[in-house]
């Protein structure tokens, strides 16, 4: 059984840099996953962040920025700002119509 | 405007069935392939299913796979799920979501729905 792994937990100061990643209990994470990112407020709907390693969804701010680091995918957001508090989920597309989510970053801003 | 928006949840007793709806509007629904993705209480997101854009292609989660059956009615703009045999971990918010690209996979969800509640309890 495959499992994505994220950090549990965050935190990060104002206008900081913060990167989250996204691994894999097995192997290494590559562009062949086209890993996404969501981003979800309690009580809310996920919002789309990255798609396919590095591609920001409309609307997204440019500070939200994802890539391939070592052998996992990675969020990074440039100055955070208070309303970036928030859980951040992974997901990897693992073939043949599977995708697995990681379970997720609470990130703080404090 | 783009949107989903889920509908049928509610409470069931263990064993029991409930088929969750997701009517699209805003976009061709026939186009787009579709998943169902769920989160139980206080936990993280959980695949659940896919179908793609004229239903020939379907996948399940090994946690739901032989209980639920994912389905679409592209001349009404609605998805389905039907959950049968419920268990008290199906508990969770069922969301509706869209791959972005027409009639083949972006392998990424950019359209969400606000969710429905299942709650499998006796």
């Amino acid at each position: 059984q495959t499992v994505v792994t994220q950090e549990p937990s965050f935190s990060v100061s104002p206008g900081g840099t913060v990167t989250l990643t996204c691994g894999l209990s097995s192997g290494s994470v590559s562009t062949s996953y086209y890993p996404s990112w969501y981003q979800q407020t309690p009580a809310q709907a996920p919002r789309t962040l990255i798609y396919s390693t590095n591609s920001r969804s409309s609307g997204v701010p440019d500070r939200f920025s994802g890539s391939i680091l070592g052998n996992k995918a990675a969020l990074t957001i440039t100055g955070a700002q208070a309303d970036d508090e928030s859980d951040y989920y992974c997901v990897l597309y693992m073939g043949s119509g599977i995708w697995v989510f990681g379970g997720g970053t609470k990130l703080t801003v404090l | 405007q783009v949107q989903l928006v889920e509908s049928g949840g509610g409470l069931v007793k263990p064993g029991g069935s409930l088929r969750l709806s997701c009517v699209a509007s805003g976009f061709t629904f026939s186009d787009y392939y579709m998943s169902w993705i769920r989160q139980a209480p206080g936990k993280g997101l959980e695949w659940v299913s896919y179908i793609s854009s004229s239903a020939s292609n379907i996948y399940y989660a090994d946690s739901v796979k032989g209980r639920f059956t994912i389905s679409r009615d592209n001349a009404k703009n609605l998805l389905y799920l039907q959950m049968e045999s419920l268990r008290a971990d199906d508990t969770a918010v069922y969301y509706c979501a869209r791959d972005p690209c027409r009639s083949t996979s972006c392998y990424y969800m950019d359209v969400w729905g606000k969710g429905t509640t299942v709650t499998v309890s006796s």
